[in-house]
């Protein structure tokens, strides 16, 4: 399965602390993505980061990816409660195009 | 009209029976992704219809299926639906190209 995985599974943090979430996966990719997901409810697109892209920033949010470790991290700065969320990485294998799957998800309590 | 729309949020059916779920794409996406995901879990893909033709297809039995009508909205099929299939069901759009997805809200089926 090409289906990346999160790491840690959950996260407790204090609130103003950074956050990091790591993403490993199988194949090589076109590019990934890192989704939010509040309390079961649809998911919403943060960053996206393309194969020949190193790092990414989008406000308090920064983006890492190691294609040669196939490995991506989401580093969120000073957080904040409303942080609180599951988040995920989804990838496309290079030969399926715009399909994604997603990882298992890290799921992130910010503590105010 | 933009944001992707799904109806119902809720559904409860009896296993054996059918359901149907929609979607209406945000305005200008002409790709429909279909994903479950079942409690504590990532989304699983489903399938992917573009211009009314699958377009690509998860791990899924045949009775799971689709449609995508020519004002780009959707729907999944489920028949002969078995207790595992109780999951939250996403629908997600794109336009070719802009590979970042929008989520709808999703419908939380239970079956009984």
């Amino acid at each position: 399965s090409q289906q990346g995985e999160e790491d840690p599974q959950a996260l407790s943090i204090q609130e103003g602390e950074n956050a990091t979430m790591n993403c490993s996966y199988k194949t090589s990719i076109n590019n990934l993505q890192w989704y939010r997901q509040n309390s079961g409810r649809g998911l919403v697109h943060l960053i996206l980061i393309r194969s020949n892209e190193r790092e990414k920033h989008s406000g308090r949010l920064r983006v890492t990816l190691d294609t040669s470790k196939k490995s991506s991290s989401l580093l969120i700065t000073a957080s904040r409660a409303a942080d609180t969320a599951s988040y995920f990485c989804a990838t496309d294998a290079s030969n399926t195009g715009n399909q994604f799957y997603f990882g298992t998800g890290t799921s992130l309590t910010v503590i105010p | 009209e933009t944001g992707v729309t799904q109806s119902p949020t809720h559904l409860i059916k009896t296993r054996g029976q059918q359901v149907t779920l929609r979607c209406s794409s945000q305005s200008g996406h002409n790709t429909v992704s279909w994903y479950q995901q079942a409690l504590g879990q990532g989304p699983q893909f489903i399938f992917q219809y573009y211009r009314e033709e699958e377009n690509g297809r998860g791990n899924f039995p045949p009775r799971f299926s689709g449609l995508q009508f020519p004002n780009y909205s959707s729907e999944l099929n489920v028949n002969a639906l078995e207790l595992d299939d109780s999951a939250l069901y996403l629908c997600a759009s794109s336009w070719t190209g802009n590979y970042g997805y929008t989520f709808g809200s999703g419908t939380r089926l239970t079956v009984v």
